[in-house]
Order: C-alpha cells, then sequence, then structure tokens
C-alpha cells in the first residue's frame, strides 16, 4: 500500500488567498483525521471523519475552515480566506475501526502564508 | 514530507546504548496512551501503545513503562541505532480523541 498519500507538499500563497489541501487515506481505513503542526501549538487534532461523516470538528480553529470528504478515498481541507497565522505542516492521518487510535500519517503539507 | 522544527527537550545518546524518554500526561481518567515516532520530513509514525491495566510492555527493542500514581509514562529504546534519531510523542485519550504531547527530540551521535 502507498499509505496516506496527501498534495500539494509545499503551498506558498499569500494572505487571503484560498487553500486547499488533500488527502487520499488508506484502502479500508474508515476513519480520516486533519491535524496541524505548528511550534508553538504541537500537534492538534482540527476533525475527524468516520465513514466519510464528520463526527467532531470541534478543533477546526475559525469558520475559515472547512473540510469535505466526498468518498471514501478522498478528503480536502480548504482556507478561506488565508492568514499568515494559518501558516504551519497540515497532516491527514487515517485509521481502521476498533484500532482508531493507531493512527497512519501522511507526510504532510507544509502551508506558508505570506 | 514535513516536521516542525519545534523547540523540543533533547537527548543525545551514543549508538548502542540505551534511550529513556518521559512523558507526564495530564488526565488521571486517561485509560490508553500511545508512543508516536516523528522522523525529520516525515509523519508521526506509531511506535507502540499500553493501556492503564498494564505497567509495561514490550515491542521491539521498545519498552513502554506507565506508573499512574504519579501519571507518568516512559519509553524505554534498547540499544538505539541511527535511525532511531526523530521526536518522540506521548498521546493520550482525551474526549475521544488523541492529545499529543509537545515531544522530546532524541539525537544518537553514531
Amino acid at each position: 500500500d502507498a499509505g496516506v498519500i496527501q498534495s500539494p507538499r509545499h503551498e506558498v500563497t499569500e494572505m487571503g488567498q484560498e487553500v486547499t489541501l488533500r488527502c487520499k487515506p488508506i484502502s479500508g481505513h474508515d476513519y480520516l483525521f486533519w491535524y496541524r503542526q505548528t511550534m508553538m501549538r504541537g500537534l492538534e487534532l482540527l476533525i475527524y471523519f468516520n465513514n466519510n461523516v464528520p463526527i467532531d470538528d470541534s478543533g477546526m480553529p475559525e469558520d475559515r475552515f472547512s473540510a469535505k470528504m466526498p468518498n471514501a478515498s478522498f478528503s480536502t481541507l480548504k482556507i478561506q480566506p488565508s492568514e499568515p497565522r494559518d501558516s504551519a505542516v497540515y497532516f491527514c492521518a487515517s485509521s481502521l475501526g476498533q484500532s482508531s487510535y493507531e493512527q497512519y500519517f501522511g507526510p504532510g503539507t507544509r502551508l506558508t502564508v505570506t | 514530507g514535513e516536521s516542525v522544527g519545534l523547540h523540543l527537550p533533547t537527548l543525545s545518546v551514543q549508538e548502542g546504548d540505551n534511550s529513556i524518554i518521559n512523558c507526564a500526561y495530564s488526565n488521571s481518567a486517561s485509560d490508553y496512551f500511545i508512543w508516536y515516532k516523528q522522523e525529520s520530513g516525515k509523519g508521526p509514525q506509531f511506535i507502540i501503545d499500553i493501556r492503564s491495566n498494564m505497567d509495561k510492555r514490550q515491542g521491539q527493542r521498545v519498552t513502554v513503562l506507565l506508573n499512574k500514581t504519579v501519571k507518568h509514562l516512559s519509553l524505554q529504546i534498547a540499544a538505539t541505532q541511527p535511525g532511531d534519531s526523530a521526536v518522540y510523542f506521548c498521546a493520550e485519550i482525551q474526549n475521544n480523541r488523541l492529545a499529543f504531547g509537545k515531544g522530546n527530540q532524541v539525537v544518537v551521535i553514531p
């Protein structure tokens, strides 16, 4: 298996622009997680899905952030409009059922908002 | 892959020596703990887990110890290798989600 796939790997954008991060989970996994990692706050859970349904989005910082999972093999995290404080590494992770805490992380997307 | 250069506690260890990484957790009601490893430029990787009804669990070259009395978790790596250089995170379950600690950096000296 190729593991969790994220794109792009790097994104540099200007403040105010829309940013879309993409994730393909491991085939067969029914949980998908979006995390953000920063120097100040470490690794934070933003939102997670079970069977394509958002379960807990309490970590999403603001209405500027939204996430979708239209099918079992694809999810997006969108920031609109982006701000410099959104600069971070964004990770997608997936897991299977009862082992939902044994999560498999993608390589991350480094987002820089100038 | 990506990682973030956090200003973290750092453990420098000679190759071949044993490493001990410590973690204090906050929630006395937590009943499940996990250690993750994050190598430079990659996402975190699951290493080993332990439930609160155990005080020790062993994996391949790794041992996790849990002391619920003082809410302390440790990860021991035997015969540390260069490939063990990474940031290590402990995580506990809070509100049905993983809550990660700040991490500890391990640097293996050849």
